[in-house]
Formats: structure tokens, sequence, C-alpha cells
């Protein structure tokens, strides 16, 4: 069985805080590794995706990928309380049924 | 990024009777799209895997007869829940892969509530 693990949370970070959510998977050979952000009520929307071990950043956002820990984390500097949401952690598994598989997400709530 | 658009957002329709939902995807051809349902502070469920041309994968559980899919064209999915009863009233999602890269693109979501 594949599986992406994130804690549920909620994380409570105060705003201008940097807010570190985590996410583990169980395959060694996964390629692709995606951040959602869902707001209550509403869909997820795609915050960034990344594919190869180190950093990658777009804005306020970093999105971290440890391939032999087998785990990817979103950094989210300056922390507004427009950024409190649910985040999904998704990997696309080689082999997975060609789908991804996301993880149940961590509540992150950011308080003025 | 790329849209997918849903339809309806929101129905309210009586028990017994059938609904359709679409999803499009605007601005990419999707040969793979995905339903999903999720119930109030609960996760994403996926429900099936549809691909263009071909019969839907349903995931262990969910009825297939009472939830048709049907996958077209490269640009529009549906699903139709059939005899709606209560129980079915949940926030529907799909979803479309762009290419191979395994980025999905959500739509809006339809919230049904079964009368």
């Amino acid at each position: 069985q594949k599986e992406v693990e994130q804690n549920s949370g909620p994380l409570s970070v105060p705003e201008g805080a940097i807010a570190s959510l985590n996410c583990t998977y169980s395959d060694r050979g996964s390629q692709s590794f995606f951040w959602y952000r869902q707001y209550s009520g509403k869909s997820p929307e795609l915050i960034m995706s990344i594919y190869s071990n180190g950093d990658k950043e777009d804005g306020r956002f970093t999105a971290q990928l440890n391939k032999a820990s087998q785990y990817v984390s979103l950094l989210i500097r300056d922390s507004q309380p427009s950024d409190s949401a649910t985040y999904l952690c998704a990997v696309f598994f080689t082999g997975g049924g060609n789908k991804l598989t996301f993880g149940t997400g961590t509540q992150l709530k950011v308080e003025l | 990024g790329a849209v997918v658009s849903q339809h309806p957002s929101w129905v309210i329709c009586k028990s017994g009777t059938s609904v359709k939902i679409e999803c499009r995807s605007l601005d990419f051809q999707a040969t793979t799209m995905f339903w999903y349902r999720q119930f109030p502070k609960q996760s994403l469920m996926l429900m099936a895997t549809s691909n263009e041309g071909s019969k839907a994968t349903y995931e262990q559980g969910v009825e297939k007869d009472k939830f048709l899919i049907n996958h077209a064209s490269l640009t529009l999915s549906t699903l139709t829940v059939t005899s709606a009863h209560p129980e079915d009233s949940s926030f529907y999602i799909c979803s479309a892969r762009d290419g191979t890269g395994g980025i999905q693109y959500f739509g809006a979501g339809t919230r049904l509530s079964v009368l």
C-alpha cells in the first residue's frame, strides 16, 4: 500500500512567522510531489510541484524534497491569516495506479 | 495553471432522482480525469478514474451502477448520481491531469444535497 502521511494539526502560527508543513511517503521510487491548498468548503488548488531533491521557491512558498529520507515539506514565509487552510501533500507513485495519492492534510491556522 | 470547469456548483434534488455533473478541461486535453467525494471535515476520497474512450476504473466500495461516469472526449467527463438518496449528499470534485507530469487540476466542486 503506497501511503502519504501528514500530521493533521491544527498547526497554529502567529502572523508573520514561518509555517512548516511536513509530509512523508512510503515509496522510494516516487518522482513527482505536489502541495495543494484547500480552503474550507472549496476544492484543492495547486501551490507547488517539485520533482528533484532540494528546494524550490515560489514567492512566499518553498517546497523542499529529500528523496533519501522520503519526505517533502512546504515552508510558508511571512504567514498571513489568508494562508489559513488545509494543506494537502500529494505524491505520484511509480506504478501507483496512474493517479495522485493524497495525504489527509494539515490544517494551518495563522493567528493575528 | 490549467483551468477545469465543473457544473453545476450546487444542486438540490429529491430522493430517487438522478443528477449529472459535468467536468471540462478548458485549455488542455485531459486523457485522464478523476472524481472525488468529500464529506464535511473529512479527506478527499477518490471515487473513480476515467480515461477518454474507455470504461472508468472505480475504487473499492464505490458502486459503478450508482455513479455512472462517461469520458466521451478529451475535454469532458460526466458523473451521474443515479437514484440519489440523502446519504449521497456530499461535495463532489472532479480533477483532470495535464500530460504525464502527474499534475492534477481541480474543478470548483459540486455540492449535492438530496432531500
